[in-house]
């Protein structure tokens, strides 16, 4: 059974601060892991999507990074902004049989609170 | 390119009572997923379909159910509401496996 631990579970930085964010998973057999941003009381928005093959991918000031080896991910914030403060989700797609997609295991997300 | 739609957004149901919820996925995108998002718990995977026809399931009880439609269009239902049924209920759509996976802005049930 697929597991996925964040750490932190919230974090709170001055502004103009570079961060990491941290992700574990405890079964390697994975098609991808995604990384979200939540604002309260909404859905998800897709951040970043690195496929089991990639090391690392890059938008703007994100950057993720995955070791499906040893089961872990980051999320390198650059230069953070207030109007970074959101829950961040890790989400791993575990391989399934058949011609199911697999399903998302969620962490419990990072509380991110940057203030200027 | 439209997003994923949920409907209602906000719903108040009293206990005992059934719910169906709604999700257009985005165009070009057959596989629809259901996930339920509460404090306690965070996000738990309900059901996936794909091609009019679950995949996968997750380990809810037998009250939740969903269907998926020829347009991709999918319901999900929930008899006998219970107090603690009451969550975020969020639909992704995903184009194919090994794709990401996006998320409509969800529908937030409150079970009275």
């Amino acid at each position: 059974k697929q597991e996925v631990t964040q750490i932190p579970a919230a974090l709170s930085v001055p502004e103009g601060e570079n961060l990491v964010l941290n992700c574990s998973f405890t079964d390697s057999a994975i098609y991808n892991l995604q990384w979200f941003r939540q604002d309260p009381g909404k859905g998800l928005t897709s951040l970043l999507l690195i496929q089991s093959s990639q090391r690392e991918q890059t938008s703007g000031r994100l950057n993720a990074s995955l070791d499906k080896s040893s089961g872990r991910s980051t999320l390198y914030i650059a230069a953070s902004q207030p109007g970074d403060s959101a829950t961040y989700l890790c989400a791993v797609r575990s391989r399934a049989g058949g011609t199911s997609y697999g399903k998302l295991t969620f962490g419990q997300g990072t509380i991110l609170t940057v203030h200027p | 390119k439209a997003g994923v739609t949920q409907t209602p957004r906000y719903l108040i149901k009293t206990r005992g009572q059934q719910v169906t919820l709604s999700c257009s996925p985005i165009s070009g995108h057959r596989s629809v997923s259901w996930y339920q998002q509460t404090p306690g718990q965070g996000l738990q995977f309900l059901f996936e379909y794909f091609s009019e026809t679950q995949r996968n399931k997750g380990n809810f009880p037998g009250r939740f159910s969903g269907r998926q439609f020829s347009n991709s269009r999918s319901e999900m239902n929930v008899s006998t509401l219970e107090l603690g049924d009451s969550a975020l209920y969020l639909c992704a759509s995903s184009l194919a496996k090994g794709r990401g996976s996006f998320f409509g802005q969800g529908t937030r049930l409150t079970v009275v």
